[in-house]
């Protein structure tokens, strides 16, 4: 079983709707991050948060740290949020080091 | 803002060739990052380090070694390329977030 897991793998939706891609692990972390990577494009830290809430613009990244899991909720989705958005925990060592989930492909249609 | 940059955004190189991947970031960051990503598999950890001169593998650290001699600098060598080794590879550095380089996709041929 992977250490992290994320649903859905892919999503497509319409433009203006609530999306939800959730992410569960396993393992003990010092904080989670989401990541964004569009399309031929480079990869972009979105959040970094080791509890509650963190809200930019239309993006909003929630954790759970007693049941492992942590949402990413994009109000009013935009063509332009067309990306992978990737869930990565980070341990609890000091490095740095972080642990992937497979990513989430988004596709939103005008 | 940070910067982290990448010798190379695309490289081709053939069976056999030492090659070099150069990273340089810009704030003084102890931790810095070498990964693949390939389509499916997503990003795996090939090297990190942790501060000058200190390195450690990752999970696929087959064919590969690093060397940083300075804080600022994180390089990535393949000894002896193979088509296998065709990915694109990124790297990253943090204190706490992690920032990431444009990429370098290699073509091995």
């Amino acid at each position: 079983k992977n250490e992290v897991e994320q649903s859905p793998q892919n999503l497509t939706a319409q433009e203006g709707e609530f999306i939800t891609i959730n992410c569960s692990y396993s393992v003990g972390i010092s904080a989670l991050h989401w990541l964004q990577q569009h399309p031929g494009g480079g990869i972009v830290s979105l959040f970094m948060l080791s509890s509650g809430k963190k809200k930019h613009g239309r993006l909003i990244a929630t954790i759970n740290i007693q049941e492992k899991h942590s949402s990413l909720h994009i109000t009013a989705s935009h063509p332009r949020d067309s990306a992978v958005y990737i869930c990565a925990p980070r341990g609890s060592s000091n490095t740095g080091k972080l642990i992937f989930g497979q990513g989430t492909t988004l596709q939103v249609k005008p | 803002d940070v910067k982290v940059t990448q010798s190379s955004r695309y490289l081709v190189k053939r069976t056999g060739e030492k090659v070099f991947l150069e990273c340089v970031q810009d704030m003084d960051h102890e931790n810095m990052f070498w990964y693949r990503q390939d389509p499916g598999l997503g990003l795996r950890l090939i090297y990190f380090s942790y501060d000058v001169k200190m390195k450690e593998k990752g999970d696929i650290p087959e064919g590969y070694s690093v060397s940083r001699e300075k804080k600022e600098r994180f390089s990535l060598i393949l000894e002896s390329a193979s088509t296998n080794q065709t990915s694109m590879y990124l790297c990253a550095s943090s204190r706490y977030e992690q920032y990431f380089g444009p990429g370098t996709r290699l073509t091995v041929t």
